[in-house]
């Protein structure tokens, strides 16, 4: 079964940087666009970025644009989140979620678990 | 970016439907857009449910029943998710998402709903 297994959050100051994982397995990984999604706990969902199937394409919310870097590799069937630059507010659980086949614009399914990210000083 | 408006808070009884709301801002039109719908449960991640385009464009997700279901009232630039037979585990929250640029995804604020 299509499984989504998020690694790397933690406690981390104002400023720093941290990199998220996502261990895929159950589907053909470089066949689909991969996203992340936040969610502050007690709050609603913030899309935050997706990258293309093969990598080439990616987006960003505003709120990250410029601090936060999306990539994969196919090779490991692994999505990354190198968040530099963190502020208290980018405190969430951060989800990463397999989405459309060779489209970046489709729905979430499913859903990891979810890392949870503390940027506190 | 535009704001997806739901209820925060919406109630029925088991065995009654449960009709839940996403308002579009009036700058866009909601015929244009596919509408997803994602539950959650406390403690778990979203599932996705369904989306909802038009009758002859929708889909349902792997397992979500046909209870669950999703429509359009062009006249308030809504989109709906319905939810028929409602039972206990309904209980949940509720988040509607469209892709308005084609680049950066939304979401709404999310419904809490209580099955009495």
């Amino acid at each position: 079964q299509v499984q989504l297994v998020e690694s790397g959050g933690g406690v981390v100051q104002p400023g720093r940087s941290l990199r998220l994982s996502c261990a895929a397995s159950g589907f053909t990984f470089s066949s689909y666009g991969m996203h992340w999604v936040r969610q502050v706990p007690g709050k609603g969902l913030e899309w935050v970025t997706v990258i293309s199937y093969d990598g080439s394409n990616k987006d960003y919310a505003d709120f990250v644009k410029g601090r936060f870097i999306i990539s994969r590799d196919n090779s490991k069937n692994t999505l990354y989140l190198q968040m530099n630059s963190l502020r208290v507010e980018d405190t969430a659980v951060y989800y990463c979620a397999k989405g459309g086949f060779y489209s970046n614009h489709k729905w979430f399914d499913p859903w990891g678990q979810g890392t949870l990210v503390t940027v506190s000083s | 970016q535009p704001v997806l408006t739901q209820p925060p808070s919406s109630s029925a009884s088991p065995g009654e439907s449960a009709r839940l709301t996403c308002t579009l801002p009036s700058d866009i039109n909601v015929g244009d857009y596919n509408i997803y719908w994602y539950q959650q449960k406390p403690g778990s991640p979203p599932r996705y449910l369904l989306h909802y385009y038009s009758d002859s464009d929708k889909g349902q997700g792997s397992g979500v029943p046909s209870r669950f279901s999703g429509s359009k009232d062009a006249s308030a630039n809504t989109g709906i998710l319905l939810i028929s037979g409602l039972q206990s585990e309904d209980e949940a929250d509720y988040y509607c998402m469209i892709w308005p640029t084609n680049a950066s995804g939304v979401f709404g604020g999310g419904t809490k709903l209580t099955v009495l």
